[in-house]
């Protein structure tokens, strides 16, 4: 049963240039999300996709992107890197039921470590 | 504005011991509450959950307790084991995507 792969696992970038991750969800799930991931911090979520349609988004810019494709895997697009972007970036998925994903619980990849300098 | 709080950073226990970890929530709309584990270098890992119409959920080892009245869950790992030794992040839900607190990190020593 394959879980959730993300790829790159590492990647270095420049301020100012632009990236993508990417995510394949646990097979049988359909919603992905998207959380990043600050050294201390607790993963803060980023933005939910179901059916190719994000769902919901947290409190960050519109310089982070997103899509989903029909087979369910996702990309994590950033433009105008800051050096703040710096984190591991995590990708979930789970099932949307009734609506909703929220009381599915995640299964998370191994993220993608970002490092911009 | 923190709605998942984990107040203690670091916790340590003996092997064998009781391990109690503690997570405050602030927004009354949180229904559905959970646990995930996470070693270094890996994506955090499902533990155990719990429903706001419930009080107490047990999956063997680990147990999770919540209060509402109080707007405070725990989670008791017995006996903890050395290979429990990891970061515990607590996390809640309503209408909305799950929110994490910002972690505890586990060690357990033989």
């Amino acid at each position: 049963d394959a879980g959730v792969t993300q790829s790159p696992t590492h990647l270095i970038k420049t301020r100012g240039q632009q990236v993508t991750l990417r995510c394949s969800p646990k097979s049988g799930h359909d919603t992905v999300s998207w959380y990043q991931q600050a050294l201390g911090q607790g993963p803060q979520f980023i933005f939910q996709y179901y059916e190719e349609e994000e769902r919901q988004r947290g409190n960050f810019p519109d310089r982070f992107s997103g899509h989903q494709f029909p087979n369910y895997s996702s990309e994590l697009n950033v433009n105008a890197l800051l050096l703040g972007d710096s984190a591991l970036y995590l990708c979930a998925s789970s099932l949307w039921f009734r609506g909703s994903s929220y009381n599915s619980p995640l299964h998370f990849g191994n993220g993608t470590r970002l490092t911009v300098t | 504005d923190q709605q998942v709080k984990q107040n203690s950073p670091s916790l340590s226990v003996q092997e064998g011991r009781i391990s109690i970890l503690n997570c405050d929530y602030t927004n009354s709309m949180f229904d559905y509450f959970l646990w995930y584990k996470k070693y270094p270098a890996e994506g955090p890992t499902f533990l155990i959950s719990i429903s706001s119409i419930k009080d107490k959920n047990e999956d063997g080892r680990f147990t999770v307790f919540l209060n509402k009245s109080a707007k405070h869950l725990s989670l008791h790992i017995v006996p903890s084991q050395p290979g429990d030794s990891a970061v515990y992040f607590c996390a809640a839900s309503g209408e909305s995507a799950l929110i994490f607190g910002k972690g505890t990190t586990l060690s357990v020593s033989s």
